[in-house]
């Protein structure tokens, strides 16, 4: 239990479908991360909020859409999405995105399956 | 941008012997660390180098941050049957605004 949840654990959508990950941090962090993790390559960072300000965006479509309510919450709503957008989406927070010393802590992941 | 070149990409070995695994990269980083992700669950940290040179252990678990700032390795002594997993190394710079770079991961299997 690393202090970060995130719900579903697992999801299904077709690619007309709207839908929304919750990720939730226990750890009194400021800044939360989006990951999409696909088989065999490397973690891909989506969104970076600091403090609830988005910090970073890289270059992800706009079928995704981050929204970080307050420092503990972090959603990602999902829209008209493509089968090849099926992968683990993992949430992560730390302390403060500013030091190299910063500890990223990962919750479990999201499990999507677009069809 | 900056990639991690990691290898080997999957190892299946007996219980007992020990493993080595490293990443390297043609960018230089201030910080690299070492996770491990087990089925279901989303990467912990293991261990963390900050300095070029460092040798740092974690139980079993030894890293090492390449001299020039590079690469790094991680070796496991005496492996178990629960240290099946996927091992992920991440580097981390200042230029880059301190995100985290990972590899593509190792993906770890013991015989026991």
């Amino acid at each position: 239990e690393t202090g970060v949840t995130q719900t579903p654990r697992h999801l299904v959508m077709g690619m007309t479908n709207k839908k929304s990950l919750k990720c939730e941090q226990h750890l009194g962090h400021n800044a939360m991360y989006w990951y999409k993790q696909s088989a065999k390559k490397p973690l891909e960072l989506m969104f970076v909020y600091s403090l609830e300000e988005r910090v970073e965006n890289n270059s992800v479509p706009s079928r995704f859409s981050p929204e970080c309510p307050n420092s503990s919450h972090l959603f990602l709503h999902l829209h008209t999405l493509q089968p090849e957008d099926s992968a683990l989406y993992l949430c992560a927070s730390s302390q403060d995105r500013g030091g190299l010393t910063d500890t990223q802590y990962f919750g479990p992941g999201t499990r999507l399956t677009v069809l | 941008g900056q990639q991690l070149n990691q290898s080997p990409q999957s190892m299946f070995i007996q219980e007992g012997e020990d493993v080595s695994m490293n990443c390297t990269s043609s960018s230089i980083f201030n910080t690299w660390l070492w996770y491990k992700q087990e089925p279901g669950e989303g990467p912990v940290l293991l261990i963390a180098l900050y300095k070029a040179g460092e040798l740092t252990s974690n139980g079993r678990l030894t890293a090492q941050f390449g001299i020039t700032r590079k690469d790094s390795f991680l070796n496991i002594s005496a492996s178990i049957p629960s240290d099946v997993g996927i091992y992920f190394c991440a580097g981390q710079l200042r230029e880059y605004g301190n995100k985290l770079v990972f590899g593509a991961g190792t993906i770890l299997r013991v015989k026991s």
